[in-house]
């Protein structure tokens, strides 16, 4: 099984200062793709990047940026210029390559299995 | 384009209660999950539908069932509610054939069992 672990519960930030968040993985297999969603007071979760494993490069979404290491499975958000409307749960995603196998039924994590979360606070 | 959306927004039930959950997805995706969110236990899932079929599903007991619709739309129901299944329920939908597009969340239903 998959597995998401973000090692820091809380994170906080000054505003217009960068901060990351930390992410590993565990998997088996070589193909996947990895998420970071963002779930504001409001509670819908927001996709704020993504990354395809066979991908080497970096995704890039304006002050949003991730330091993927494939081998040692670290999957890190970085933001830059930090706003107050940055201040969330940030959770960090996996999901593996195609369906789930149908042996999985029953007892599965789901196509997108999640890591506990990470609150960031932004100071004014 | 419509986001997902989830209804009702917030139900408080008794304990021993059924409840049923709304989820309608983007229009054009097919896909719909179900999770589970807790303080204690993060999010989990709960079953996933697809073109009216469950395709997928998690470890949790028979009381949580669901269903899709024609229209994709999916219901989620509890039946025998316990306190225990106090939780935020997010409803996300997809294309499936897409992974790469991630899923599309609602603001999800927050329910209290009393």
């Amino acid at each position: 099984a998959q597995t998401v672990t973000q090692s820091q519960p809380e994170m906080s930030v000054q505003e217009a200062e960068t901060v990351t968040l930390s992410c590993t993985y565990d998997t088996s297999e070589s193909d996947y793709y990895l998420f970071w969603y963002k779930q504001p007071p409001s509670r819908q979760m927001i996709l704020v990047i993504r990354q395809e494993a066979y991908k080497q490069q970096n995704a890039t979404e304006n002050r949003f940026s991730v330091n993927f290491q494939k081998a040692a499975k670290s999957f890190s958000l970085k933001i830059s210029d930090s706003q107050l409307g940055d201040a969330a749960m940030y959770f960090c995603a996996y999901r593996r390559f195609g369906p789930t196998p149908l042996s999985d039924y029953g007892g599965s994590q789901g196509n997108l299995i999640f890591g506990k979360g990470t609150k960031l606070s932004v100071k004014p | 384009k419509a986001g997902v959306t989830q209804t009702p927004r917030y139900l408080i039930k008794t304990r021993g209660q059924q409840v049923t959950l709304s989820c309608s997805p983007i229009s054009g995706h097919r896909s719909v999950s179900w999770y589970q969110q807790t303080p204690g236990q993060g999010l989990q899932f709960l079953f996933e539908y697809f073109s009216e079929t469950q395709r997928n599903k998690g470890n949790f007991p028979g009381r949580f069932s669901g269903r899709q619709f024609s229209n994709s739309r999916s219901e989620m129901n509890v039946s025998t509610l316990e306190l225990g299944d106090s939780a935020l329920y997010l409803c996300a939908s997809s294309t499936r054939r897409r992974y790469y597009y991630g899923y599309t969340f609602g603001s999800g239903t927050r329910l209290t069992v009393v």
